[in-house]
Parts: C-alpha cells; sequence; structure tokens
C-alpha cells in the first residue's frame, strides 16, 4: 500500500534547530520530497533526495533517509520566523512516473 | 526562476456549473499535473498529462473533469457539472521529465455555492 503519514504540528523558537519527521510504506518508493506550503500560497519545493542515497544536505537543510524503517526528515538549522509554514512529504512510486502520493503535512511555528 | 502560473486564484461558482481552471506550465517542461487539496485534508493526484494525452488519473478524475493543452503553453482543468464536494484548492504541476520533480503554481481556491 502507499500512505504517507507526519506529525501534524511542531513548535521551535527561533534560532532553533526544527525537525520534521515523515514515515512512508511503499518501500520501492524512488524519490521523496519536501514541499514548503506557505498561508494562501502554493506548494515550493524545498528539496528531494533520490532513494538510494542516506542523506541531502542544502544550505539550511539536512534530509536523512532510513529506507530500512521507510523514515525521512527534515532538519532546518537555525530556524527562522519566515520559516514557519506547512511541510509535505511526498513520495514517488515507480509504478506511477511522477505521481506523488502526499502526506497531510507538518505545521511548523517557529516563535521569536 | 520560472514558474508554473494559475488563473484565477479564487473561483466561486453555482452548484451545477462549469468552470475552466488555468495554468501556464514552465515552458520546458514536458509533464502536466493537477492536484486538489480539500481543506484540512491531504494534497490529492488527479490526473497527469503528456504528449498530448492523458497518462494517469485518479478515481476522482471522473466524466466530470477533462484537461486540455489547448495550445503551447495553456494547460486547462474543465470541472463539467460542479458538485459542493468540488470545492478545493486545485493546483497545477509541471515537470521536465517522468521522474523530475513537480514544480506547483500557487493554486486556484474554487469555492462552489
Amino acid at each position: 500500500g502507499e500512505d504517507v503519514e507526519q506529525s501534524l504540528f511542531l513548535s521551535v523558537r527561533e534560532g532553533d534547530s526544527s525537525v520534521i519527521n515523515c514515515t512512508y510504506t511503499d518501500s520501492s518508493s524512488t524519490y521523496l520530497y519536501w514541499y514548503k506550503q506557505e498561508p494562501g500560497a502554493g506548494l515550493q519545493l524545498l528539496t528531494y533526495i533520490f532513494s538510494n542515497m542516506d542523506m541531502k544536505q542544502d544550505q539550511r537543510l539536512t534530509v536523512l533517509l532510513n529506507k530500512k524503517d521507510k523514515h525521512l526528515s527534515l532538519r532546518i538549522a537555525d530556524t527562522q520566523t519566515g520559516d514557519s509554514a506547512i511541510y509535505f512529504c511526498a513520495e514517488i512510486l515507480p509504478s506511477v512516473y511522477s505521481t506523488l502520493t502526499f502526506g497531510k503535512g507538518t505545521m511548523l511555528l517557529v516563535s521569536p | 526562476e520560472p514558474e508554473v502560473t494559475q488563473t484565477p486564484s479564487h473561483q466561486v461558482t453555482q452548484m451545477g456549473q462549469e468552470v475552466i481552471l488555468r495554468c501556464v506550465p514552465i515552458s520546458n517542461h514536458l509533464y502536466f499535473y493537477w492536484y486538489r487539496q480539500i481543506l484540512g485534508q491531504k494534497v490529492e493526484f488527479l490526473v497527469s498529462f503528456y504528449n498530448n494525452e492523458i497518462s494517469e488519473k485518479s478515481e476522482i478524475f471522473d466524466d466530470q473533469f477533462s484537461v486540455e493543452r489547448p495550445d503551447g503553453s495553456n494547460f486547462t482543468l474543465k470541472i463539467r457539472s460542479t458538485k459542493l464536494e468540488d470545492s478545493a484548492m486545485y493546483f497545477c504541476a509541471s515537470s521536465r521529465q517522468a521522474n523530475s520533480p513537480l514544480h506547483f503554481g500557487n493554486g486556484t481556491r474554487l469555492t462552489v455555492t
């Protein structure tokens, strides 16, 4: 089956690190994505990782992938108030090309 | 940076009316998609489109829905006879290749009254 699960809410203080977690059930996923949605806005691609990688770093963002546990995480270093948004984890399965399956999203609230 | 653009940003329509949601994908992208997000729920796949035909569609994409690429730049989603449950945010997306990252537009909020 295919289902992506995320915790619904995370609150951090400005300057702290944020870690948003995601689990997926289909081990045949090829790519895993993180999208950001600010209030009233669209889905902004933040970063993605191919399933044969363990880690990807892009400036303040670090993605960790544990294929054995089907666990994906997004770490945001030095979190800023502008990082407050909903973060969606999404996977692509090899059987349906480029059809993304999204989690429900994690609302990140960054307080000053 | 090139963007996917969608118009209108908000559409209000009466139940039973036809609506057309418009999208301009990124110009060198070949694959086009529609997703929707009912308030408080997950973003759901509707349809993918490549080489002027539908390549995949979900069970949501029934006979009331259709897509078209009427010219070299626009990609439209038509809902023939809207229902209350069609109220949602509709996102258009495009990608360069089949397994490339999808780039989404800002969405059209459709409200059916």
